[in-house]
């Protein structure tokens, strides 16, 4: 059965650092998500990828973060500058047209 | 986003016996979603629902979506210890360039033997 991927699963950063989380969407979907969750709280939205562009995202989601299609296959989610409070668990979905979000296993983001 | 109220927050049960919980919400739904998570990993997908009044199942797994589309219950029945997790309810509204899906806070269950 097709899932998502991810990797890292597990990254350490000094507060400052730039970090590259990496996903692999199912391969035939066409909208890609990230999503995180902090230790102990509930899953938030943070941005929504169609057509090569964000078509929609989140508070959270300023200018720190950014997300890329770099090829075919890969779908990422960039901190420029990560902060603390961005410790938690980053979760990378993908769904076809109308479909249902499938999860990736998330990488655990932890910044010291 | 909207605030998706989920209840209980955490449940204790024995094996066998059944569970419900719920989720409601200020707004209206077209999807309704309900997904289980296991520590240290990501959210999977239990029963999707599309229909106002729609109920599915899925093995020992119920669930509704209320007339209203403001809300939806799970129920497990004849629960076993591998059901321990946390089940988050999630609901959107479709949009053609996708859709961002708002969770409940979750409901933590343990099953002891």
């Amino acid at each position: 059965e097709p899932e998502v991927t991810q990797t890292p699963s597990h990254q350490v950063t000094q507060m400052g650092q730039e970090v590259i989380l990496r996903c692999v969407p199912i391969s035939n979907h066409l909208y890609f998500y990230w999503y995180r969750q902090i230790l102990g709280q509930k899953v938030e939205f943070l941005v929504s990828f169609y057509n090569n562009e964000i078509s929609e995202k989140s508070e959270i989601f300023d200018d720190q973060f950014s997300v890329e299609r770099p090829d075919g296959s890969n779908f990422t989610l960039k901190i420029r500058s990560t902060k603390l409070e961005d410790s938690a668990m980053y979760f990378c979905a993908s769904s076809g047209w109308g479909d249902t979000q499938y999860f990736g296993p998330g990488t655990r983001l932890t910044v010291l | 986003g909207q605030q998706l109220n989920q209840s209980p927050q955490s449940m204790f049960i024995q094996e066998g016996e059944d569970v419900s919980m719920n989720c409601t919400s200020s707004s209206i739904f077209n999807t309704w979603l309900w997904y289980k998570q296991d520590p240290g990993e990501g959210p999977v997908l239990l029963i999707a629902l599309y229909k106002a009044g729609e109920l599915t199942s899925n093995g020992r797994l119920t669930a509704q979506f209320g007339i209203t589309r403001k809300d939806s219950f799970l129920n497990i029945s004849a629960s076993i210890p591998s059901d321990v997790g946390i089940y988050f309810c999630a609901g959107h509204l479709w949009l053609n360039s996708g859709y961002a899906l708002n969770f409940g806070k979750g409901t933590s269950l343990l099953v002891t033997p």
